[in-house]
């Protein structure tokens, strides 16, 4: 079946815009992540949807980071007044329930804040 | 410190032979742990998941230390194909989000 997709895998943007990077969770999928992973780096944790309780943000690095999910399907991460430390590979994740389900990641989106 | 904390290598090792790959974590509440595999420019899939007895899946085995907060993964046999960066990765308890180390990048030559 088909696994989660982002959009768009590759953005280039100056300092100062907007963005907006999509999620397609896998279907049937309840809980949703959103993870960034800088150059060389580990994934850091950004920001967990579960059906309709509220959102864990507690990774998300500053104010100008949002995400909204509608129900339990697509996803947007939104990047307010993007700053080039903002530059990283996006990953989003969705797994079957809250717990020790597997976590299945989409290709990513490459951010890169000139 | 960080949560999680691996050697990043890189382990270059021929075919064949064993490797091993160690990985501290700092909080001792945390429930589960995974290795995960991520390839260049590729997602993090994961390989398997650490039980507190250890567990085998074909070429590889992972151990789990709760009382020293260590985790291990053995390869066998290394493929050409186990070229990737081997990622530990911990659950705390109490939260969904997974918490990932920097990764330990594995290169195997003919």
């Amino acid at each position: 079946g088909a696994g989660v997709s982002q959009s768009p895998s590759n953005k280039v943007t100056e300092k100062g815009k907007d963005v907006e990077l999509r999620c397609d969770p896998i279907s049937g999928h309840t809980a949703l992540y959103w993870y960034r992973q800088r150059l060389g780096q580990g994934l850091e944790f950004l920001i967990y949807f579960q059906g309709n309780s509220a959102p864990d943000k507690s990774g998300l690095p500053s104010d100008r980071f949002s995400a909204e999910r509608t129900g339990e399907s697509v996803s947007t991460l939104t990047i307010q007044r993007t700053q080039q430390e903002d530059s990283a590979v996006y990953l989003c994740a969705s797994s079957s329930g809250a717990g020790t389900e597997t976590q299945y990641f989409g290709p990513g989106t490459r951010l890169l804040v000139l | 410190r960080k949560e999680v904390e691996q050697d990043p290598g890189p382990f270059n090792v021929p075919e064949g032979a064993t490797v091993a790959f160690n990985c501290t974590y700092s909080n001792s509440a945390s429930q589960s742990f995974f290795w995960y595999r991520q390839d260049c420019r590729k997602e993090p899939k994961l390989l398997m998941s650490v039980y507190s007895s250890g567990n085998e899946d074909g070429r590889f085995t992972a151990q789990l230390n709760r009382a020293s907060q260590y985790i291990s993964l053995l390869i066998r046999d290394s493929k050409l194909s186990d070229s990737a960066t081997y990622l530990c990765v911990v659950r705390p308890g109490g939260y969904n989000k997974l918490i990932f180390g920097a990764g330990t990048r594995l290169a195997v030559h003919p």
